[in-house]
């Protein structure tokens, strides 16, 4: 979806080193979110951010930090990257619509993450 | 804890013939369900959703059924084509969560 953009789109890095996933969103939503993609494993929740001074842990938080630093870009750190960090890495938004039920996230294109 | 599973992991169909996805959830309380196409290289692209009052909902060429009592949920695709190639998520949308749990995908090829 054009109106998510992810930044870089491939990336190699090496072990130890301080890497920064850049995220942003036209379409206006409140809600950011980061996925990580493993072959077999679906997508996994790494941090979700509803509003701008909202940030909430995902179920594979360990390694990771985020900074929203606007209500458009939602941005993922990995501090000290390792190999088992080599996955595909999705942004999405949703619309915090207040209708129950309905949060359908739109994903951004992925960064396609190697560390060596 | 939560989970959403799918069935099959690959699915073949002739082209022009249908196809069924099948995806079991087990949190009586999602009260949201999805399907997401993955085309190679690409992010997940909604395709259509459900909510838990309704049993069956249909799109362009696809339809969505939901079994509460079984927790099952299907995607059908009609007369499928080359273009319908993709790996198939389904999501599930935890009542109260506010948050998507995805299954782990089924990889949907279209043959000649």
């Amino acid at each position: 979806d054009a109106d998510v953009t992810q930044t870089p789109r491939n990336r190699i890095t090496k072990t130890g080193k301080r890497i920064m996933l850049e995220c942003s969103q036209t379409k206006g939503h409140d809600r950011m979110y980061w996925y990580r993609q493993d072959p077999g494993l679906g997508l996994r929740l790494i941090y979700y951010s509803f509003d701008v001074k909202d940030i909430n842990k995902g179920e594979i938080s360990d390694g990771y930090s985020v900074s929203r630093q606007a209500q458009a870009k939602f941005s993922l750190s990995l501090e000290s990257a390792i190999p088992n960090q080599t996955a595909l890495y999705f942004c999405a938004t949703s619309d915090l619509s207040g209708r129950r039920g309905t949060d359908t996230q739109y994903f951004g294109p992925g960064t396609r993450l190697t560390v060596l | 804890g939560e989970s959403v599973g799918l069935h099959l992991p690959t699915l073949s169909v002739q082209e022009g013939d249908n196809s069924i996805i099948n995806c079991a959830y087990s949190n009586s309380a999602s009260d949201y369900f999805i399907w997401y196409k993955q085309e190679s290289g690409k992010g997940p692209q909604f395709i259509i959703d459900i909510r838990s009052n309704m049993d069956k909902r249909q799109g362009q060429r696809v339809t969505v059924l939901l079994n509460k009592t079984v927790k099952h949920l299907s995607l059908q695709i009609a007369a499928t084509q080359p273009g319908d190639s993709a790996v198939y998520f389904c999501a599930e949308n935890i009542g109260g969560a506010q948050k998507l749990v995805f299954g782990q995908g089924t990889r949907l090829t279209i043959n000649p």
